[in-house]
């Protein structure tokens, strides 16, 4: 079984300022991995996702993440942010084999970024 | 993109009565559809997997009997919370994957719907 640990509850920054949120996740299988966003009652939009490929990672909104095998992490980073990107971040993983489809949720991070 | 709807948004009950969700997919058709829960500062949690047409899967410890799954058609699926209880109280998200042949489908999120049984 997978899980996926987000090491940080809650992550204050100034505007402008880079953002590192951290995602640690374990699986006896290969996986995808996954960073949504959720801004105030709303869905989740994906961010961007690793299948496979380069490690690095571009996503929406100047949004990149690294996927890391040998310390199985997925963290993502914003080297300026904006007023506009609090909002809560959840990393997700799934098998990629197997056809399994769940999707395996961290606890989620709430960004907030103040002027 | 693909747009994925919930209704209602936010619904207030009391105890004992059912409760019905609603999830479509307007602008693409959803072979398969996913109900998540979500507590307040917690993760979503899968609650079932539905594929139009069939049976849903429930996830472990999720009473198949209490929250009754339809996905009868490519566009719909409803999740029935039956005699709701305060314990019941949350946030339901559903997501839809579209029907494709890749080996990757992304899923697509509603709104979700907050539920408060009194």
């Amino acid at each position: 079984a997978q899980s996926v640990t987000q090491l940080d509850s809650q992550v204050p920054v100034f505007e402008e300022a880079p953002v590192e949120l951290r995602c640690n996740y374990s699986s006896s299988v290969s996986v995808y991995l996954f960073w949504y966003v959720q801004y105030p009652n709303q869905g989740l939009q994906l961010l961007l996702k690793y299948l496979s490929g380069s490690t690095l990672v571009k996503g929406i909104n100047g949004f990149e993440a690294e996927f890391n095998k040998s310390q199985t992490s997925f963290h993502l980073r914003k080297p300026s942010v904006h007023i506009s990107d609090t909002a809560e971040y959840f990393c997700a993983v799934r098998e990629s084999q197997g056809g399994s489809e769940k999707l395996v949720f961290g606890k989620g991070t709430k960004l907030t970024v103040n002027p | 993109g693909a747009v994925v709807s919930q209704h209602p948004s936010w619904v207030i009950c009391k105890s004992g009565t059912s409760v019905k969700i609603e999830c479509r997919s307007l602008d693409f058709q959803a072979t398969t559809m996913f109900w998540y829960r979500q507590f307040p500062k917690q993760s979503l949690m899968l609650m079932a997997t539905s594929n139009e047409g069939s049976k849903a899967t429930y996830e472990q410890g999720v009473e198949k009997d209490k929250f009754l799954i339809n996905h009868a058609s490519l566009t719909l699926s409803t999740l029935t919370v039956t005699s709701a209880h305060p314990e019941d109280s949350s946030f339901y998200i559903c997501s839809a994957r579209a029907r494709g042949g890749s080996s990757y489908n992304e899923q697509f999120f509603g709104p979700g719907t907050r539920l408060t049984v009194l």
